[in-house]
């Protein structure tokens, strides 16, 4: 079975810091890989996703993720966090398992960012 | 824009009681899933559906069901609610047919399930 990892459970950075949340996979076939967001009291958004072509996608507020296939790794990126970035993200994969979708989520990292 | 409506944002029930957790999306999306969310665990995959009448267990099905009459509801159903199932309950929605890819999950806000 597939499995994600999200090394870094909880990240405090100051605002304008660059941020990296790392995440890898456990799937040797094809994959979708996506972050979500999860700000405090709200539900899950999509952040970025990854379907295939260049390994490099960009989300939305300034993230971004490159795809490392040798690697099986799917980390976010972010040159200058600010303080509404504080929230939690989610790396998820989507493979095609007995001919179904099945999305499997990492734990999660939470991240604080202080002002 | 996608929506998905979870029928509580709160609920409280007692040890024992059926527990009845209501979804729905208003995309025609072909796939349903149901997740539990806990701190340090992530979302983990309680049950989804791919059609109409179809259910598939997802990673931690014991202690659930669900039920899908009609194409935009899933339900998820405790048989008797227990403490251990007290956590939030997020319920997502995807177009695709079975073994389509390249598709994202738009997720409801959740219910925050509290079984005392």
């Amino acid at each position: 079975a597939q499995s994600v990892s999200q090394h870094n459970h909880h990240v405090i950075l100051s605002e304008a810091a660059s941020l990296e949340l790392g995440c890898n996979y456990s799937y040797g076939g094809t994959v979708n890989l996506f972050w979500y967001v999860q700000y405090p009291g709200q539900h899950l958004q999509l952040l970025l996703k990854y379907f295939s072509g260049d390994p490099l996608v960009k989300g939305i507020k300034g993230f971004e993720a490159e795809f490392i296939k040798s690697k099986f790794s799917f980390n976010l990126r972010k040159p200058s966090v600010q303080w509404s970035d504080t929230a939690e993200y989610f790396c998820a994969v989507n493979v095609n398992s007995g001919g179904y979708q099945k999305v499997t989520f990492g734990t999660g990292t939470k991240l604080q960012v202080i002002p | 824009d996608v929506k998905v409506t979870q029928s509580s944002r709160y609920l409280v029930k007692r040890t024992g009681e059926k527990v009845f957790l209501e979804c729905v999306q208003d995309m025609d999306h072909e796939n349903m899933f149901w997740y539990r969310q806990d701190p340090g665990l992530g979302l983990r995959l309680i049950y989804f559906s791919y059609d109409v009448k179809m259910k598939e267990k997802g990673d931690i099905p014991e202690g659930y069901s669900v039920s899908r009459e009609k194409k935009e509801r899933f339900s998820l159903i405790l048989e008797s609610a227990s403490t251990n199932q007290t956590s939030m309950y997020l319920c997502a929605s995807s177009p695709g047919r079975r073994g389509f890819r390249n598709t994202e999950a738009f997720f409801g806000q959740g219910t925050r399930l509290t079984v005392v």
